[in-house]
């Protein structure tokens, strides 16, 4: 088990350009959240699995975003029409069924020139 | 809704020295608390939680927390840092719900903890 892995670890993207972030949770864990991080603030959750049901989603997720989980193996997040405000680390949790925590992965951090 | 306020944006701290990092929240239920460290560019790892149970909670790296729910607070302990503990830290809550998603998480604004020689 080598935890939740999440690539690419650095995006540097222009203005306009979509983007496409990874995550691969802990094997057999069912659900898997999404946050973003942008600098000198706590993580803000983004949206939430359950297998691939997507079952939550936060206001922060504009119209220009969209997460999936196909197989509710590996997620995905695409930001459309990037702009500069989406500059920010975007982080990745996963839980499973008995667990009492989230373990997080290390993050993706998006620069948009 | 939850909220949860960190007191202190930085603490700076020397060496061997004992640190408190301060944690209020506020919730209209009764809620989880956690503990995380991030290091640089790097994910969160958790420290510690309180579920139920003993008000004192010890973790990884020599922390502890104590929960008190008359005044809201799970402040955070070392009683000698070292180097290795500068990072930032976010405490970090969920309410108890059936079927508690231990993973959605509403986490205060993070205090940096530099610690000097």
């Amino acid at each position: 088990d080598t935890g939740v892995s999440q690539n690419p670890r650095h995006k540097i993207t222009k203005r306009g350009q979509n983007v496409t972030f990874r995550c691969d949770p802990i094997s057999e864990h069912n659900r898997l959240y999404w946050y973003r991080q942008t600098l000198g603030q706590g993580p803000e959750f983004l949206t939430y699995f359950q297998n691939e049901a997507q079952l939550e989603k936060s206001r922060l997720l504009s119209d220009r975003f969209s997460a999936e989980r196909p197989k509710g193996s590996f997620s995905t997040l695409e930001i459309q029409r990037t702009e500069q405000g989406d500059s920010a680390m975007y982080l990745c949790a996963s839980s499973g069924t008995g667990n009492t925590e989230a373990f997080f992965g290390q993050g993706t951090r998006l620069t948009v020139v | 809704a939850q909220s949860v306020t960190q007191l202190d944006s930085q603490v700076p701290v020397f060496e061997e020295a004992p640190v408190e990092l301060r944690c209020n929240y506020s919730s209209s239920v009764s809620v989880y608390l956690f503990w995380y460290v991030q290091y640089p560019n790097q994910g969160l790892q958790l420290l510690l939680k309180y579920l139920s149970g003993s008000t004192l909670v010890k973790g990884i790296n020599g922390f502890e927390a104590e929960f008190n729910k008359s005044q809201t607070s799970f402040h955070l302990r070392k009683p000698s840092v070292h180097i290795s503990d500068t990072a930032e830290y976010f405490c970090a809550v969920i309410p108890l719900a059936g079927g508690t998603s231990y993973g959605k998480l509403t986490f205060g604004q993070g205090t940096i903890l530099t610690v000097h020689p």
